[in-house]
């Protein structure tokens, strides 16, 4: 089976652009989910989908980020414009609801400069 | 506000020895703990979890206690093996939504051979 698979693994982008960062979740999983671990402290939620339904945005940190799950597959989270503060890196994750079977991707690395 | 701490950010172990990782959270209402693995450039791997209504829970080498009146928990490993060599991450879920994971800022282990 095949893990939660994100692109790009690393990111590197100017202070003011866009950068789109996308996440494949395991195949079947209705639940996919966005988090963050900024300058080594503690991962934070971003958001949660069911299917292409945003059921819970209150982790999203301002209107620059917006995630989106087109048809229920994959999902991505844009941010624009970039700020310096966004540095981080971003995980994935997906389940089919079951918190012990939640399978994280090995994350995007954002680096705003 | 973080509601899920893990106050030491390294911990050095020889093998063989136990490890003893620590989290401390502030919400009572919090009701199913869980531990993650993750290896550099990696996503974070379930590890252990326990739910509030017990205080102890084993699984070979690790061992998850819960102290739910001093909002504490710890997980430990005996022994120690260099594979261990991780960051841990303590993360805790609401009664009412196991959707959304509110972790730690982690605890890099080193078990030096």
């Amino acid at each position: 089976e095949a893990g939660v698979t994100q692109f790009p693994s690393h990111s590197v982008i100017e202070k003011g652009q866009t950068v789109t960062l996308r996440c494949d979740p395991i195949s079947g999983h209705d639940n996919l989910y966005w988090y963050r671990r900024v300058m080594g402290k503690e991962i934070k939620f971003l958001l949660h989908f069911v299917k292409e339904s945003k059921q819970d945005e209150s982790g999203m940190p301002n209107n620059r980020f917006l995630a989106e799950r087109t048809g229920g597959t994959y999902s991505t989270l844009k941010v624009q414009p970039a700020e310096l503060e966004d540095s981080g890196v971003y995980f994935c994750a997906s389940s089919q609801g079951q918190p012990r079977g939640y399978t994280f991707g090995s994350g995007t690395r954002l680096t705003v400069v | 506000d973080q509601q899920v701490k893990q106050n030491s950010p390294s911990l050095s172990v020889q093998e063989g020895r136990i490890s003893i990782l620590n989290c401390d959270y502030t919400n009572s209402m919090f009701d199913y703990f869980l531990w993650y693995k993750k290896y550099p450039a990696e996503g974070p791997t379930f590890l252990i979890s326990i739910s509030s209504i017990k205080d102890k829970n084993e699984d070979g080498r690790f061992t998850v206690f819960l102290n739910k009146s001093a909002k504490h928990l710890s997980l430990h490993i005996v022994p120690s093996q260099p594979g261990d060599s991780a960051v841990y991450f303590c993360a805790a879920i609401l009664i009412y939504n196991f959707n959304k994971f509110y972790f730690g800022s982690g605890t890099k282990l080193n078990v030096k051979p």
